[in-house]
């Protein structure tokens, strides 16, 4: 249980693209989802949290008109980079927060999303 | 504010041999801490949580960590490495046992030779 897919896996795109990401928790509910970067050999960095049904709370220096997050499901949060730039090219990984059960208040995170900008 | 620190951005070890990997935190209040694992081009998977029930936790993988307040770590340990157990570990820490708002460590690569 407590699975969380991404898609796509990787993704390059041109410079001044949009690019879509989708994060899914597979076999639970997720009212709250959370949207992670991490660059090269770096730690992950909280972008924005995404709770379903409300606007998403993003972290202190991060364009939320840039990266526009949508979780309009239980089960499905998306990430899209507006006018991405070589830049924004990252592993952009997403977690779901578990409710209820075995599951309640733990963060099951994706495989991740490889986000190359050319 | 809170914060984690490991000690060391690549450790190696033997196969078979100890495997000790350095954490320690910053909180002022009683922290929820976690050690994760990430594989290449993968996500991260938990490998154990403290949440104040026990100060020695057992996670998977036969990992474990002990809280130390008294010295402000949480030290990753396993008696055997493996192979497989070549990764990437975080240490993180959170405000609340909701596990929102994790902060995560800088990361130690585990080298494992044969």
């Amino acid at each position: 249980g407590a699975v969380v897919s991404q898609h796509p896996s990787w993704v390059i795109c041109k410079s001044g693209t949009s690019v879509k990401i989708e994060c899914r928790s597979l076999d639970f509910q997720a009212t709250t989802m959370f949207w992670y970067r991490q660059f090269p050999k770096q730690s992950l960095m909280l972008m924005a949290t995404s709770n379903e049904g409300s606007k998403a709370t993003y972290e202190q220096g991060v364009e939320k008109d840039k990266f526009l997050i949508n979780h309009a499901s239980l089960t499905l949060s998306t990430l899209t980079v507006t006018s991405a730039h070589p830049e924004d090219s990252s592993f952009y990984i997403c977690s779901a927060l578990g409710t209820g059960g075995l599951l309640a208040d733990t963060q099951y995170f994706g495989p991740g999303t490889r986000l190359t900008v050319l | 504010a809170q914060s984690v620190t490991q000690l060391g951005s690549h450790v190696s070890v033997s196969e078979g041999a100890l495997v000790l990997l350095r954490c320690n935190y910053s909180s002022s209040v009683p922290p929820y801490l976690f050690w994760y694992v990430q594989y290449p081009n993968q996500g991260l998977q938990l490998l154990l949580k403290y949440t104040s029930a026990a100060t020695l936790v057992k996670g998977i993988n036969g990992f474990e960590a002990e809280f130390k307040k008294s010295e402000t770590s949480f030290h990753l340990t396993k008696p055997s490495a493996h192979m497989s157990d070549a990764a990437e570990y975080f240490c993180a820490v959170s405000f609340t046992l909701r596990d929102d708002k994790i902060i995560f460590g800088k990361g130690t690569r585990l080298h494992i030779l044969p």
